[in-house]
């Protein structure tokens, strides 16, 4: 079985100020991770992924995450918010085997909002 | 092509119509899903398709009949919606299930 959670529902910042998304998963198997971001009204964009390689994980848009095994976490950051950066953000987790290969459980999301 | 295609944008139907709601991925992904989202919650899983077969039905009513005619595209055929079934429908596609690609999805109003 595998959760995640998400320890924020809502997350507010100022333009230029540091972003810090939190996310906590469980997995009976060693997982793959994600996040994905959604403006409204939109689908959802890969921001970046780990898959057991590298525990400090760089995607698109400047944000970054590292997963923390000891942890259980995988936290979402960027140094600088910039205003195009508001939206939601989900946390995802994949198992990488048993009968729920393929199912992505995620986290209930975090809306980020930016002010100038 | 890295780019999956919904249609239509938006929709509008009775709850007596028939309609169908199309993805389309030309990246060679061999699973392709269907996700129900409603307002402020995280997408759920519906259908899986692998192969063209469809290996996960996550126990969804049978007015919505998805069809993988071949491994590019993905049909919901809808039937005698009901209004709680409005919602942001989106498809997506991944090769071996790893990171799945998220289409724009289809707005479904059920009147």
């Amino acid at each position: 079985a595998q959760s995640v959670t998400q320890l924020d529902s809502h997350v507010s910042v100022s333009e230029g100020t540091p972003v810090l998304l939190r996310c906590n998963y469980s997995s009976s198997y060693s997982p793959s991770l994600f996040w994905y971001v959604q403006h409204p009204n939109k689908g959802l964009q890969l921001l970046l992924k780990y898959t057991s390689a590298a525990t400090l994980v760089k995607g698109i848009n400047g944000f970054e995450a590292e997963f923390k095994k000891s942890e259980t976490s995988f936290h979402l950051t960027k140094p600088s918010a910039h205003m195009s950066d508001a939206a939601e953000y989900f946390c995802v987790v994949s198992p990488a085997g048993g009968t729920s290969y393929g199912k992505l459980t995620f986290g209930q999301g975090t809306i980020l909002t930016v002010h100038p | 092509d890295t780019e999956v295609t919904q249609t239509p944008k938006h929709l509008v139907m009775g709850m007596t119509n028939k309609k169908s709601l199309k993805c389309e991925q030309h990246m060679g992904h061999r699973a392709m899903y269907w996700y129900k989202q409603k307002a402020k919650k995280p997408p759920e899983l519906m259908f899986v398709y692998s192969y063209e077969k469809l290996s996960i039905n996550e126990s969804v009513p049978s007015r919505f009949s998805p069809e993988c005619p071949n491994s590019s595209l993905l049909n919901l055929h809808l039937h005698a919606l009901q209004p709680e079934d409005s919602a942001l429908y989106l498809c997506a596609s991944s090769q071996f299930y790893n990171e799945q690609f998220f289409g724009p999805g289809t707005r479904l109003t059920v009147l």
